[in-house]
């Protein structure tokens, strides 16, 4: 059975940095990109990179170039959607999603939280 | 890389049939045959509904069906239940590798 398991929940302030995860089970790792998706409070789906993990190849939104980054690493079958400065702006769920051309399998999301 | 605009919300009553619109343009939904659906649930992940434009995975109802025309994608649920209340997204691909949501819809059981 295909899982992608999120790391939880996190609180931070404006300014910090933040890694999150998405680890996948069930199948390999490098058969399926990875998406990230985000969901602000009370909002619609924002689709905002993905990447390839058999070569971290990636592709971002527009609207998130420069903004995130997206990595992963295969050898412990995770991805990680990283800010290296965090903005309120920036509250939101984030969902990764196993990516082959549409998103079949979803992690359960991860809350993250930035308030001063 | 506009949303692709949906309807804010869409109601019908248990049976009826309902449609949601999904409308990108030539560079994406036009252009590529790779428009997937998604229903969302309050508080739980997104499922996977339709993909490429008209496939319903196993285990999805067949009373969820999915066409496009020109640079409009539908998603047509029949035989409404309450089960279905839900917001439903629309994805298309964008080309250079990346896509774009739907504005989504509220979809109203009455």
């Amino acid at each position: 059975e295909v899982q992608l398991v999120q790391s939880g929940a996190e609180v931070k302030k404006p300014g910090e940095s933040l890694r999150i995860s998405c680890k996948g089970s069930g199948y390999s790792f490098t058969s399926y990109w990875i998406s990230w998706v985000r969901q602000m409070p009370g909002k619609g789906l924002e689709w905002m990179g993905r990447i390839d993990p058999s070569d971290s190849y990636t592709n971002y939104s527009p609207s998130f170039q420069g903004h995130v980054t997206i990595s992963a690493d295969k050898s412990i079958s995770t991805a990680f959607l990283q800010w290296s400065t965090l903005k309120a702006s920036d509250t939101a769920m984030y969902y990764c999603a196993a990516d082959s051309g549409y998103y079949h399998y979803w992690g359960q999301g991860t809350l993250v939280t930035v308030s001063s | 890389q506009s949303a692709l605009t949906q309807p804010a919300s869409v109601s019908g009553s248990p049976g009826q049939s309902i449609t949601i619109s999904c409308t990108g343009t030539s560079s994406d939904v036009g252009s590529y045959n790779l428009v997937s659906w998604y229903q969302q649930h309050p508080g739980k992940a997104p499922k996977l509904m339709i993909y490429e434009g008209s496939k319903r995975p196993s285990g999805v109802s067949n009373r969820f069906s999915g066409s496009k025309s020109g640079n409009t994608a539908s998603l047509t649920i029949s035989g409404l239940q309450a089960e279905d209340e839900a917001d439903y997204y629309c994805c298309s691909y964008a080309g250079s590798s990346t896509f774009v949501f739907g504005t989504g819809t509220k979809v109203t059981v009455l």
